[in-house]
């Protein structure tokens, strides 16, 4: 089971680009590495998703090294929104076990005007 | 909105008392989870079924007993509660098998539950 680890909190302003960064140094090879976005009151919500190297879509970016041991979410020019806990979970799914579905700390963003 | 709906929102209950939550969902998933989140904490997998059958049990205490009468459908019966199990329970379904790979969870709002 890959742990992951990610900063408590972080601030930041409007219209900045944030980058929040997740390390799962025992990562296995079929792991992959999912992104979620989780308002008070409310379940978490599924942002990104990836492998290797980067993942775009609508909201962020996604980028792995090539040792895939750290990942880095991007939000681009956030908004007050934004403010939010993420979090960085690791895992394939196939083995049976909770693997992947386990919710680590999280990462508390907090942005401001 | 999210396309996994559990009633009811909130649920007041007692320690005696006998009450279920309830989860939906109609995209075809075939993997349906219970979750359990405390206030400022991260969510806590209690229970995983995979194609209608129960596939993962978080050691959860057996006054939590989940039902899937079908694959659109899970239920969270509870009895003899603890003021301590208070919490918001989030249900979650994935699209084939469980857990992430290209699965990810879908998560409904919860049902915020409090035992008096």
């Amino acid at each position: 089971l890959a742990k992951t680890t990610q900063p408590i909190s972080m601030d930041s302003y409007e219209g900045q680009e944030v980058n929040i960064t997740c390390s799962h140094n025992n990562i296995a090879t079929n792991d992959y590495i999912t992104w979620y976005q989780q308002f008070p009151s409310q379940g978490p919500r599924f942002i990104i998703q990836g492998y290797k190297t980067k993942v775009t879509n609508e909201v962020a970016s996604l980028f792995i090294p090539a040792d895939r041991k750290s990942s880095t979410l991007s939000l681009p020019r956030v908004s007050l929104s934004d403010t939010a806990v993420y979090y960085c979970l690791v895992g394939d799914g196939s083995g049976g076990g909770a693997d992947g579905l386990t919710f680590g700390k999280g990462t508390h963003l907090i942005i401001q005007p | 909105d999210t396309e996994v709906t559990q009633t009811p929102k909130h649920l007041v209950m007692g320690m005696t008392n006998k009450k279920s939550l309830k989860c939906e969902q109609h995209m075809g998933h075939r993997a349906m989870y219970w979750y359990k989140q405390k206030a400022k904490k991260p969510p806590e997998l209690m229970f995983v079924y995979s194609y209608e059958k129960l596939s993962i049990n978080e050691s959860v205490p057996s006054r939590f007993s989940p039902e899937c009468p079908n694959s659109s459908l899970l239920n969270l019966h509870l009895h003899a509660l603890q003021p301590e199990d208070s919490a918001l329970y989030l249900c979650a379904s994935s699209q084939v098998g469980q857990g992430i790979g290209n699965s990810p969870l879908h998560f409904g709002n919860g049902t915020r539950l409090t035992v008096t």
